[in-house]
């Protein structure tokens, strides 16, 4: 969905380097998520928020940190980048008046060596 | 918590076949069942979803049930094309519109469709 962008669309890093992933939306929604995606795995939660003040630790937050800069703009940071964090990334938002349905960005691969 | 089951992983048909996607749910308070299409280097989409308070859905060539008993949901897809390549997730979560946690989705994990023209 266009209205959900995700920067850097693909990134390599090595183990041990601090990576932040960006998400921003347009769509208006107080809302946001950050998934994971591994094959055959589907996908997990990893943060959610409900507005600016918002932060909640999802099915697997462990070695992931986010941060809620504004209702558009929700941010995933790897502090320590391990290689079993590599994975496809998502961002996700909803409205809290229809909460169930989300609206997915076109993701992030990530890389760590 | 829930744990949604999906079957098959991975689905071929031919072009113009029926395909049948099926997914199990574990907590009875659960509510809201949306599936969601996943193509080559994009995002998922929502394509349909369905409330527990009905028993089937359609939108054109695409169709949901629920059977809440056995709690149980499956995805129908008729006279496929080539373009519903792609892969399908199914998803449960107990619906409110305000506050707490719900609304979160916890999802299959996936079913590859490939149709064969």
């Amino acid at each position: 969905d266009a209205d959900v962008t995700q920067t850097p669309r693909n990134r390599i890093t090595k183990t041990g380097k601090r990576i932040m992933l960006e998400c921003s939306q347009t769509k208006g929604h107080d809302r946001m998520y950050w998934y994971r995606q591994d094959p055959g795995l589907g996908l997990r939660l990893i943060y959610y928020s409900f507005d600016v003040k918002d932060i909640n630790k999802g099915e697997i937050s462990d070695g992931y940190s986010v941060s809620r800069q504004a209702q558009a703009k929700f941010s995933l940071s790897l502090e320590s980048a391990i290689p079993n964090q590599t994975a496809l990334y998502f961002c996700a938002t909803s409205d809290r008046r229809r909460a169930d349905t989300q609206y997915f960005g076109p993701g992030t691969r990530l890389t760590v060596l | 918590g829930e744990n949604v089951e999906q079957h098959p992983s991975t689905l071929s048909v031919q072009e113009g076949d029926s395909a049948v996607i099926k997914c199990t749910y574990s907590d009875s308070a659960s509510n809201y069942f949306p599936w969601y299409k996943q193509e080559l280097g994009k995002g998922p989409q929502l394509i349909i979803d369905i409330r527990s308070n009905v028993g089937e859905k359609k939108d054109q060539r695409i169709a949901v049930t629920l059977n809440k008993t056995a709690k149980h949901f499956s995805l129908h897809i008729t006279e496929t094309q080539p373009e519903d390549s792609a892969v399908y997730f199914c998803a449960a979560s107990m619906s409110q519109n305000y506050g707490g946690s719900q609304g979160n989705l916890i999802f299959g994990k996936g079913t590859k469709l490939s149709v064969k023209p």
